[in-house]
């Protein structure tokens, strides 16, 4: 069964608390993202990493952090800096077929603030 | 100016009928163009992607590519009620993605 997975589904975060999102790949992607999705304001790219050990900030990185040490694993570390954590997470991978990457989606986890 | 445009809706479509999405987008050089489907409260799920100018059907969706324009739509033929949702326009460029806020549609029964 080939996909991507993300847990939790849901995540409670407390004042002054760092949280981790969990996203694992078995689809042998080489790309991986994160994107922050809030009510009608679309996908905005908050990391991605092309390769193992390497990654770049995308659109609104601050108050996260990220680490490739796997191919197939790609979490994010919602800090306490980040003031206004609840949205939907979402992660991606895409394959490349030669300048023609397609991206898929895990199925997300929802993040709200006690 | 956002690097992808779409009106943010509702469309609203009768069963059976054509429902119509549109897309613009700002970058060029934009090598990539993709339509997501996406259910209240879940992911993305990709449903089309096209990468030459014209035309490509794929059973009752049709996504329309005209890079001169800038513009990329798709068509959804013999709409149900079950394609009620919010439709994402995205545009990659070596990598990088690029999303729509996205068109949500209703189709009545």
């Amino acid at each position: 069964d080939g996909g991507i997975t993300q847990s939790p589904k849901y995540l409670f975060r407390k004042e002054g608390q760092n949280v981790t999102l969990s996203c694992e790949q078995n689809l042998n992607h080489d790309a991986m993202y994160w994107y922050r999705q809030d009510p009608g304001q679309g996908l905005r790219l908050i990391y991605y990493s092309q390769i193992v050990n390497d990654f770049q900030k995308g659109d609104i990185a601050e108050g996260y952090s990220v680490s490739r040490e796997k191919k197939e694993s790609f979490p994010l570390t919602v800090t306490s800096a980040q003031k206004n954590p609840t949205a939907f997470y979402l992660c991606a991978s895409s394959i490349d077929r030669g300048n023609q990457e397609t991206q898929y989606f895990g199925p997300g986890t929802r993040l709200l603030v006690l | 100016q956002k690097e992808v445009e779409q009106n943010s809706g509702p469309l609203s479509v009768p069963e059976g009928a054509i429902a119509s999405l549109n897309c613009t987008y700002s970058d060029r050089g934009s090598q990539s163009f993709f339509w997501y489907r996406q259910y209240s409260g879940k992911s993305p799920e990709l449903i089309m992607f096209i990468y030459s100018n014209g035309d490509k059907e794929d059973g009752r969706f049709t996504a329309q590519l005209n890079k001169a324009s800038q513009y990329v739509s798709l068509l959804i033929r013999d709409s149900q009620p079950s394609d009620s949702a919010t439709y994402l326009c995205a545009v990659s460029n070596f990598n990088k993605f690029y999303f729509g806020s996205g068109t949500k549609l209703n189709v009545k029964p």
